[in-house]
Order: C-alpha cells, then structure tokens, then sequence
C-alpha cells in the first residue's frame, strides 16, 4: 500500500511477555518515528530513525524498550517483559523530510493491552 | 515538563458555526507548527501547518494563527461540519529542538448537528 503499515493492529499479552510491534514506513521515506497514545492522553514521543540509525531514543520509557530498522526501511519496537501501564497504542511514522520534522504520516496504530 | 499543551480537553459547537481550538508551547526553539486530525482507531492525519516566519496560514475552512510573542497558536475551522469531530492534536517541532514533533494532550470536538 501507499501509506505506513503496522503490525499488529491489536495485540493483547500477559504480563512479562515479550512483545514485537512492525512498521513498514512509506517508500522512500528516510525518517521514522515510534510514538504512543495512553488512554486519555497525548501523543508520547518514543524514538527516531534517519536512515538506520536512531540520533534520537530519548522517549524510550525504560530499558525493556528497543528499536531498530534494517534496510532504511522496516522498523521494529520491542518491549520485553511487558507492564499494565505499557497497555496504549503505539504509532508509527515516516516522513520525506531529513533534519527537523516537517508533515509525518502515521500509521493506524498497534493497540497493546496488557493483562 | 509538558512544551505543548492544550487546555480544553473537549469543545462543543453547533453545525455552521466557527470552532476554536487553542493551543500554548514553552520552547522558544520551536519554530514548525502543525495541527492533526485523529478518528478513532486511526492514525492521526495532517491538516495543517505553519511556519514561524508567518502568523497566519488558511486552507479552506481551516485557519492556524501564530503568535509568537505570546507562544500560543489557534486553529478555525468555520463553517463546521459534523465530519469535522474528531480529537485535534497541536504539534511543534524546530531544528534546534530535536527532530520529531512535540504533541499537545489533545482536544476532542463534537459538531453537533
């Protein structure tokens, strides 16, 4: 498709579980972003990719979050051992722009829910 | 600390008439500014933007104003339509500031028939 896809879109675990969310970013697109949407609140900034380095982690919740894209492509977050307050939906994001953040275009979103 | 922040957690407005959605920063580094659209169990969707040289951008029924001094922007939407509820996120973001967008909390809008 045209746009960015994610995988899944929902998934429900239990806590201490391991956990694999996907971003396929749109084409050519050399910036990516992971954000995260608890119930109720704003869009939570998580990590960003230009190219496949990541200049910029700083949003990442705790060390049982990472990240990583291969290809300047695909992107994967992984969250081990998985919380109740990790529950929300993760967003993904690509953009044309390289070096400060013009228009980003999202994903649908991986609702995660944790028991 | 929270750099963007929008206060109205919720605004309601009749068929036809302007909505007004208001929306604060902190970082003076900020210097790109964009509005989102999001529909449940979707992502959000630009809508519209402006840069800090401007203080005003229109697109349609839709204006962003931008006061600097203030550090504080708005978006109209007028006439609204009932198509138009939807939660609206503000956005910031400046080269100087890292390159990702800061959201606001959000605003949700209903346009009532």
């Amino acid at each position: 498709g045209a746009g960015v896809s994610q995988s899944p879109s929902n998934k429900v675990t239990e806590k201490g579980k391991d956990v694999e969310l996907r971003c396929d970013p749109i084409s050519g697109h050399t910036a990516l972003y992971w954000y995260r949407q608890s119930l109720g609140q704003g869009l939570e900034f998580l990590i960003y990719f230009q190219g496949n380095s990541a200049p910029d982690k700083s949003g990442l919740p705790s060390d049982r979050f990472s990240a990583e894209r291969t290809g300047g492509s695909v992107s994967t977050l992984t969250i081990q051992r998985t919380q109740q307050e990790d529950s929300a939906v993760y967003l993904c994001a690509s953009s044309s722009v390289s070096g400060g953040a013009g228009e980003l275009f999202f994903g649908e979103g991986s609702r995660l829910t944790v028991l | 600390d929270q750099q963007v922040k929008q206060n109205s957690p919720s605004l309601s407005v009749q068929e036809g008439r302007i909505s007004i959605l208001n929306c604060d920063y902190t970082n003076s580094m900020f210097d790109y500014f964009l509005w989102y659209k999001k529909y449940p169990a979707e992502g959000p969707t630009f809508l519209i933007s402006i840069s800090s040289i401007k203080d005003k951008n229109e697109d349609g029924r839709f204006t962003v104003f931008l006061n600097k001094s203030a550090k504080h922007l708005s978006l109209h939407i007028v006439p609204s339509q009932p198509g138009d509820s939807a939660v609206y996120f503000c956005a910031a973001s400046g080269r100087a500031a890292g390159n990702k967008l800061t959201f606001g909390g959000g605003t949700r809008v209903l346009v009532k028939p």
